[in-house]
């Protein structure tokens, strides 16, 4: 049972441009959701987050949308740039539990120049 | 501060053998993990612990054992390898009470003959 669908599997952008993944959940219980960034030969590293509390979270070019009643959230990426291609995962947990987050499977973001 | 770190990088078994993956952190973290990625399949939960002494089993338990004996270290242990186990794994830790960001390392490489 795939509990976070992820979508596109991959993604070209021109320079620029707006990149957007989406990410779909099941379990209405979620009330955390972490967007990573992974680099090939690296560990993800964790970009940006939101609660469900509210429907919009912007650092600098990312910004997540969370749309509770149709339960996904997307990431956006502002101003695409080269050093942003990488692979991205979504992922939801419990947060007062701490325990495992349950990952997307992952979007490979390529931005040319 | 070095973070979450892993031992070690790369390693090459062959069906049978057996072999101990370190996860050390230094952030006094109270909860750290054990996830494996695969291609496709983005990052799965193998085991946690939140706390010094405390195990759980993840999604994908079998096959592993785990022990965390020490607060800033959680070991992963494979008593007897299958190619099925040829993986990337990750360790990840988080502060716990009320933060639970999570924090990963570089990675294990792990192949399995």
């Amino acid at each position: 049972q795939q509990q976070v669908k992820q979508s596109p599997q991959s993604l070209i952008v021109q320079k620029g441009g707006i990149s957007i993944i989406n990410c779909a959940y099941e379990n209405t219980a979620f009330d955390y959701f972490p967007w990573y960034q992974q680099f090939p030969g690296k560990g993800p590293a964790l970009l940006i987050a939101i609660r469900p509390d509210v429907s919009e979270k912007k650092e600098g070019r990312f910004t997540i949308s969370f749309n509770k009643s149709a339960k996904q959230f997307s990431l956006h990426i502002m101003d695409s740039q080269p050093g942003d291609s990488a692979t991205y995962f979504c992922a939801a947990s419990i947060w007062q539990a701490g325990t495992a987050l349950i990952f997307g499977k992952g979007t490979t973001l390529s931005v040319s120049s | 501060n070095a973070g979450v770190t892993q031992t070690p990088k790369f390693r090459v078994l062959k069906t049978g053998q057996s072999m101990t993956l370190l996860c050390a952190q230094d952030m006094n973290h109270e909860y750290m993990y054990w996830y494996r990625q695969d291609p496709g399949m983005g990052l799965r939960l193998i085991h946690y612990s939140v706390g010094e002494g405390t195990t759980a089993k993840g999604e994908v338990p079998d096959g592993y054992n785990v022990s965390r004996l020490k607060k800033q270290n959680f070991l992963l242990g494979l008593e007897s390898a299958a190619p099925s186990q040829t993986s990337v794994y990750f360790c990840a830790s988080s502060y716990g009470a009320g933060r639970y960001e999570q924090y990963f390392g570089p990675g294990t490489r792990l192949t399995v003959t």
